[in-house]
């Protein structure tokens, strides 16, 4: 057990919905990051929030957003949902502002149909 | 952007084979870290990498930085069906905010 925890598990919704992952850190661990994580794919970094301030985007597309809240827990909105968006959806945190040693959560199944 | 090369990108392994992983990169390394993922897991941290040449051992695990601090090596000694599972870098660049960028990953796969 990591300490970071999400939810939902598994989600499963219809094209051009939208959704809501949820992430708590670790406790004392100011970073969150998201990462998605297709079949048979590599990890592919989203975003970084930084004590509630974006720190750091990746291949983060515009229809997909995040927030971090002032007790830490960050949710990812993903929006105008695709077939394409099927993945895993990971939250991992760590202590400082750089991404040293990431604690992941159990990830979010979401399946677009 | 930038990237990191992995391979192999899949490996089978009779148990008690050894088995090697490698991480390149074109350009410095700040440092470098390694992950396992065990099939229906999340990546778990094993290690972090920052001075050149650096050597860590984790029991059966020895990794690697290249004095470069361009490349890396995770070596596991004598599998075991335990090690099954898939292994990441994760990159961070010189230079700049620290982005880290992850390795697309080898599948170890272990034969009883």
């Amino acid at each position: 057990d990591s300490g970071v925890t999400q939810t939902p598990k598994h989600l499963i919704t219809a094209t051009g919905q939208r959704v809501t992952l949820r992430c708590s850190p670790r406790s004392g661990d100011l970073s969150v990051y998201w990462y998605q994580q297709s079949l048979d794919q590599g990890l592919q970094f989203l975003i970084q929030y930084y004590n509630g301030e974006e720190r750091a985007k990746g291949n983060i597309l515009e229809r997909f957003s995040a927030q971090q809240f002032p007790d830490l827990h960050s949710e990812l909105n993903l929006s105008s949902l695709e077939l394409g968006d099927s993945a895993l959806y990971f939250c991992a945190s760590s202590v400082g502002v750089n991404p040293y040693e990431q604690y992941f959560g159990p990830g979010t199944r979401l399946t677009v149909t | 952007g930038q990237q990191v090369m992995q391979i192999p990108q899949y490996q089978h392994v009779q148990e008690g084979e050894d088995f090697t992983t490698y991480c390149n990169s074109s350009t410095t390394l700040s440092n470098i870290q390694w992950y396992k993922q065990r099939p229906g897991g999340h990546p778990v941290f094993l290690i972090q990498l920052v001075k050149s040449g650096e050597v860590k051992k984790q029991k059966r695990l020895t990794f690697q930085f290249g004095e470069a601090k361009k490349n890396s090596s995770l070596h596991i000694t004598a599998t075991q069906t335990t090690d099954v599972g898939t292994y990441f870098c994760a990159a961070l660049h010189s230079g700049g905010y620290q982005k880290v960028t992850f390795g697309i990953g080898t599948k170890l796969q272990v034969i009883p």
